[in-house]
């Protein structure tokens, strides 16, 4: 059953601490993608790869810092530097980093911080 | 950053009707895409159009695109509550292929 899976579905944190969000795909999907959402709003960039052991900042890439050390796993961490942190984070993937192959997303992680 | 736009912000319309959702941007583009968002989950995709393509259909979805006009649109017709979700188009930026999204189009359908 291929797909693309994020965990946890809610997380909470206190303020100051580090916080990491998980994203994993069988999909065999070279380029991978962090969105944010807040509520109400169109999806943001994060970060960005292409490829293993390489990535690209995005729109908004401050106060986060991403690894992508295997093709299936791109894990994104909510640094304490992140000054408003609470928001829905989308995992996305696709054959490759080009606008002419879809994305397919995650269910999402739901992150508050307080 | 260069991103879609879309029109309205909410829709409200009964079952049985169509819908029309409107995406502009602001410079070329090589592809448009359109999603969509069902409350608390993650995006799927819907239709993609090229730039040299004018109307793509996808069963009840009809999405066209005037590169003229810088501007596409998104029909649904004969609506049904299920159809109820948030509608994203998303453009590349040219050179850069990064896909952008806009802020959506909340539709409700009425049963």
């Amino acid at each position: 059953d291929g797909g693309i899976t994020q965990s946890p579905k809610y997380l909470f944190r206190k303020e100051g601490q580090n916080v990491t969000l998980s994203c994993e795909q069988n999909l065999n999907h070279d380029a991978m993608y962090w969105y944010r959402q807040d509520p109400g709003q169109g999806l943001r960039l994060i970060y960005y790869s292409q490829i293993v052991n390489d990535f690209q900042k995005g729109d908004i890439a401050e106060g986060y810092s991403v690894s992508r050390e295997k093709k299936e796993s791109f894990p994104l961490t909510v640094t304490s530097a992140q000054k408003n942190p609470t928001a829905f984070y989308l995992c996305a993937s696709s054959k490759r980093d080009y606008s002419s192959y879809e994305q397919y997303f995650g269910p999402g992680t739901r992150l508050t911080v307080t | 950053s260069q991103q879609g736009e879309e029109d309205p912000q909410a829709l409200s319309i009964q079952e049985g009707e169509n819908a029309t959702m409107n995406c502009s941007y602001k410079t070329s583009i090589n592809n448009l895409q359109w999603y969509r968002q069902n409350s608390g989950r993650g995006l799927v995709h819907l239709i993609l159009i090229r730039s040299n393509e004018r109307e793509k259909h996808s069963g009840r979805l009809r999405v066209t695109l005037d590169t003229s006009k810088k501007s596409s649109s998104l029909l649904i017709t004969a609506s049904r509550a299920a159809d109820t979700a948030s509608y994203f188009c998303a453009t590349d930026e040219g050179n850069n292929n990064d896909m952008r999204f806009g802020a959506g189009t909340r539709l409700t359908v009425k049963p």
